[in-house]
């Protein structure tokens, strides 16, 4: 059964502050997803990682992937107040497995 | 492209009556559709995936004579939460995917549906 975890669950930082969030999963994949989602609405699709060492980039986000140690990161670089949300991470087998989230709280 | 709607955005219902929910791919044709529920605070949890045209397949613990599934085109997938009580209220979320396409690993998330029973 394939299991999604992530870390930390919460993460309460300073603006321009450098931070990175874990997803570990348990067994191969050949998608690995990033959302964001604030409180109340939907989930806003962030990176789509398809390849071992794929690293994609927007903003002040960046996500990488390696299968091989199954672990992808998102990368969060001189942080802002508008990126508090919760972020998940969610693994494809034959249906998408969501991690727990990562609430990110930016304080200005 | 690839929007996915659904509606209505909010409901609120008396315990005992039954709610249905709709999700719409409005730009293209969703062969597979997923419905999960989140309550606050808490991942997503996957209910169901429905094919156009067959029967939805259940996630364990999930109630299918509870939660009806209907997916009877390639752009509609109904969810009907049948004789509801309070603990039933929570954050439905749909999704839609298309085999067919390029990225047919892609999923495409609807607003969500919030639904309060009291």
């Amino acid at each position: 059964e394939l299991k999604v975890e992530q870390n930390p669950l919460f993460l309460s930082m300073q603006e321009g502050k450098n931070y990175t969030i874990y997803c570990n999963y348990s067994t191969t994949s050949d998608r690995l997803y990033w959302y964001r989602q604030d409180p109340g609405k939907s989930l806003e699709s962030l990176f789509v990682l398809l390849s071992n060492g794929a690293v994609k980039q927007e903003g002040r986000l960046m996500a990488s992937l390696d299968t091989k140690a199954r672990l992808s990161t998102l990368h969060i670089t001189a942080a802002v107040h508008d990126l508090s949300a919760t972020y998940f991470c969610a693994v494809r087998d034959d249906k998408i497995i969501f991690g727990k989230g990562t609430r990110l709280h930016i304080l200005p | 492209g690839a929007v996915v709607s659904q509606h209505p955005s909010r409901v609120i219902c008396k315990s005992g009556t039954s709610v249905k929910i709709e999700c719409r791919s409005l730009d293209f044709q969703a062969t597979t559709m997923f419905w999960y529920r989140q309550f606050p605070k808490q991942s997503l949890m996957l209910m169901a995936t429905s094919n156009e045209g067959s029967k939805a397949t259940y996630e364990q613990g999930v109630e299918k004579d509870k939660f009806l599934i209907n997916h009877a085109s390639l752009t509609l997938s109904t969810l009907t939460v049948t004789s509801a009580h309070p603990e039933d209220s929570s954050f439905y979320i749909c999704s839609a995917s298309n085999t067919h396409r390029g990225n047919r690993y892609e999923q495409y998330f609807g607003p969500g549906t919030r639904l309060t029973v009291t």
